[in-house]
């Protein structure tokens, strides 16, 4: 296993489409989250799973956006009539719960709205 | 979530000791001190973490003062692969939701 992984790392829509990011957490973590970073920022929380349940959701998370992780591995996000403003680096992470763990974050996706 | 204050950018001389300083008066005596870095496009990776007593792991220390309102990164010599963005963010220790702010922008002269 080679850490977390990100796909696809670039994409570029037009405004109005939707799109789908994937991430495929490390195997045996447990949970996954959602960061959306736009330039010259730090990454801002949107979303995080423990295994398949969503327990938290940021405000930044609107109805246009939904992340799923069906299985308790992989998670999706997904973003529906796509405007300019989403234009942002799109980042996951999972880690395992409990104590003296710490997050591991995939490459990201770039997401360009044109 | 506990506010924090950290120098926009910082430079320092290769093979030579870092200080990056961090203040988070508002923290909560629950809240851990986590320290992530973000290499050049790349995604943040764990620096290190702690809670009141001061820690050292294989990348760095963490000194944290006796107050907890602020806390010390340390590099003990710096590489130019070091050259990043750090990040100093007091939370939960379950890592639930990682409140990054803009952290310190470090700059290694060769």
């Amino acid at each position: 296993d080679t850490g977390v992984s990100q796909n696809p790392r670039h994409k570029i829509t037009k405004r109005g489409q939707n799109v789908t990011f994937r991430c495929d957490p490390i195997s045996e973590h447990n949970r996954l989250y959602w960061y959306r970073q736009t330039l010259g920022q730090g990454p801002e929380f949107l979303t995080y799973f423990q295994n398949e349940a969503q327990l938290e959701k940021s405000r930044l998370l609107s109805d246009r956006f939904s992340a799923e992780r069906p299985k308790g591995s992989f998670s999706t996000l997904e973003i529906q009539r796509t405007e300019q403003g989403d234009s942002a680096m799109y980042l996951c992470a999972s880690s395992l719960s409990g104590e003296n763990t710490e997050a591991f974050f995939g490459q990201g996706t770039r997401l360009t709205v044109v | 979530d506990a506010k924090t204050t950290q120098p926009n950018s910082m430079e320092s001389n290769e093979e030579e000791p870092v200080h990056l300083p961090c203040n988070h008066s508002t923290i909560s005596g629950t809240d851990y001190i986590h320290w992530y870095r973000q290499l050049p496009s790349q995604g943040p990776e764990y620096v290190i973490h702690g809670l009141t007593s001061n820690v050292n792991n294989r990348m760095a220390s963490l000194a944290i003062a006796e107050d907890r309102k602020s806390s010390t990164l340390i590099l003990h010599r710096a590489t130019l692969r070091d050259a990043a963005v750090y990040y100093c963010i007091p939370g939960l220790f379950g890592n639930e939701k990682l409140t990054f702010g803009t952290g310190t922008r470090l700059t290694i002269i060769p």
